[in-house]
């Protein structure tokens, strides 16, 4: 069950915004609206940030949203703060394999 | 609120069994699927499998089917991932997570580090 591509790292200084992609295949990104975004610092639990593509949990920064394009997905993340330096992995709903389910392989941000 | 709590670090040699836990509260625990997700260190999320408390379905991605077993106890809201003989390559980290078409709620996290 092959992983959805991100890049390897994006960097963005305070205040700009950045976008971190997710691509995938019409059996997963672009066949379904089920995907999520999660962010994860060091040493910590990952946490949803964006689900259904681009709804936002209670409690998410506005500066975070999410959207799709054909068989790619994204994160883009405005106004850069420090705290925002984190990795950062889509999911995906998926009709490929047992498992209906799959992580992309992860984007580390790093805030200049 | 909703909570899921895993139990604590663990380390083992190689060829040694194990089952970490994750007790699911502050929510109808029988009603979502839950979960594994393995993180190596230094690399990415990997979904091992899910459960469905309410009637045990379990899915396995084909990388884990074989290699360890996830079930859940409805009646103490508390499931379970389960080896039966560790290997090195086995040390990481383990996440159990609340799904439904997203991961809303996570674990801590269990460390599990075997080493001879």
């Amino acid at each position: 069950q092959s992983a959805l591509t991100q890049p390897a790292s994006v960097s963005g200084s305070p205040g700009q915004s950045i976008t971190i992609s997710c691509s995938g295949t019409s059996s997963d990104v672009g066949g379904y609206n089920y995907v999520s975004w999660y962010q994860q610092h060091p040493g910590k639990a990952p946490k949803l940030l964006i689900y259904e593509v681009n709804n936002r949990p209670s409690g998410v920064s506005y500066r975070f949203s999410g959207s799709k394009s054909g068989n790619t997905a994204s994160l883009t993340i405005s106004g850069l703060q420090a705290e925002d330096e984190a990795d950062y992995y889509c999911s995906s709903f998926t009709t490929t394999g047992t498992l209906n389910w799959v992580f992309g392989g992860g984007t580390k941000l790093t805030v200049l | 609120e909703v909570q899921l709590v895993q139990s604590g670090a663990e380390v083992k040699k190689p060829g040694e069994s194990l089952q970490i836990s994750c007790q699911g509260s502050g929510y109808s625990f029988s009603n979502y699927w839950i979960g594994w997700v393995r993180q190596m260190p230094g690399r990415g999320l990997e979904w091992m499998g899910f459960i469905y408390p309410g009637d045990s379905d379990t899915r396995y991605s084909p990388s884990f089917q074989g290699q360890v077993t996830i079930s859940a106890d409805k009646s103490i809201t508390t499931a379970y991932l389960q080896w039966g003989s560790l290997k090195a390559s086995d040390t990481a980290m383990y996440y159990c997570a609340r799904h439904d078409d997203t991961a809303d709620y996570w674990g801590q996290g269990t460390l599990v580090t075997v080493s001879s």
